[in-house]
């Protein structure tokens, strides 16, 4: 199956700093990822969708500015948490649709968390 | 709007007996529906899905889900829990597209020896 790839799989900051997760579609092009958050024993909330070549779509309540995706490649997108605060702090999962024989499928990165102190 | 309910925060159930983590959906057109399994620290595992066909869908680890239709669920079960099937689960629904997925709150099971 398409495998998506994230780094960092975690990462420590100080608070007022920035931090960039990219996630990596492997073996297949993406035209669009899906920016997941989940906070500890919740469940995965939709932060924002990730489209190559045009802005990102966001979900109703997320900072966009404080957010940022970039779609860089057809294989690539990246997540900046700017001025990063502790309540921030969370688990960042990235995923793809499936290749176009199995658009049903969305493939999952292994996440990436992130504590802001 | 697409939705997913999980009416347990947890399942209880022994070594070798059935288990059954509950799921009912909503959605406007046809649904897809999925079931992720997650364990701590890690993201997902795709279990099983269903898009068409057979109702009863088998999956990994021995797991299956039952599509109803008229009930709008997506039951996952499996004939006989492992410790190892201890973990946190999630069920999915998107309609058609490349829409991204809508999860349920997620069920944590447990299966105690």
């Amino acid at each position: 199956g398409a495998v998506v790839s994230q780094h960092p799989s975690w990462v420590i900051c100080k608070s007022g700093t920035s931090v960039k997760i990219e996630c990596r579609s492997l073996d297949f092009q993406a035209t669009t990822m899906f920016w997941y958050r989940q906070f500890p024993k919740q469940s995965l909330m939709l932060m924002a969708t990730s489209n190559e070549g045009s802005k990102a779509t966001y979900e109703q309540g997320v900072e966009k500015d404080k957010f940022l995706i970039n779609h860089a490649s057809l294989t690539l997108s990246t997540l900046t948490v700017t001025s990063a605060h502790p309540e921030d702090s969370s688990f960042y999962i990235c995923s793809a649709p499936g290749l176009a024989g199995n658009l049903n499928e969305q493939f999952f990165g292994p996440g990436t968390r992130l504590t802001v102190l | 709007a697409q939705s997913v309910a999980q009416p347990e925060d947890q399942v209880n159930v022994a070594e070798g007996n059935p288990l059954t983590v509950k799921c009912t959906y909503s959605v406007s057109g046809n649904p897809y529906l999925f079931w992720y399994v997650q364990y701590p620290n890690r993201g997902l595992q795709f279990l099983l899905k269903y898009i068409t066909g057979d109702n009863l869908v088998k999956g990994s680890y021995g797991f299956e889900a039952e599509f109803n239709k008229s009930q709008t669920s997506f039951h996952l079960k499996k004939p006989s829990a492992l410790v190892s099937d201890s973990a946190l689960y999630f069920c999915a629904v998107r309609d058609m597209g490349n829409t991204p997925l809508v999860f349920g709150k997620g069920t944590r099971l447990s299966v105690i020896a």
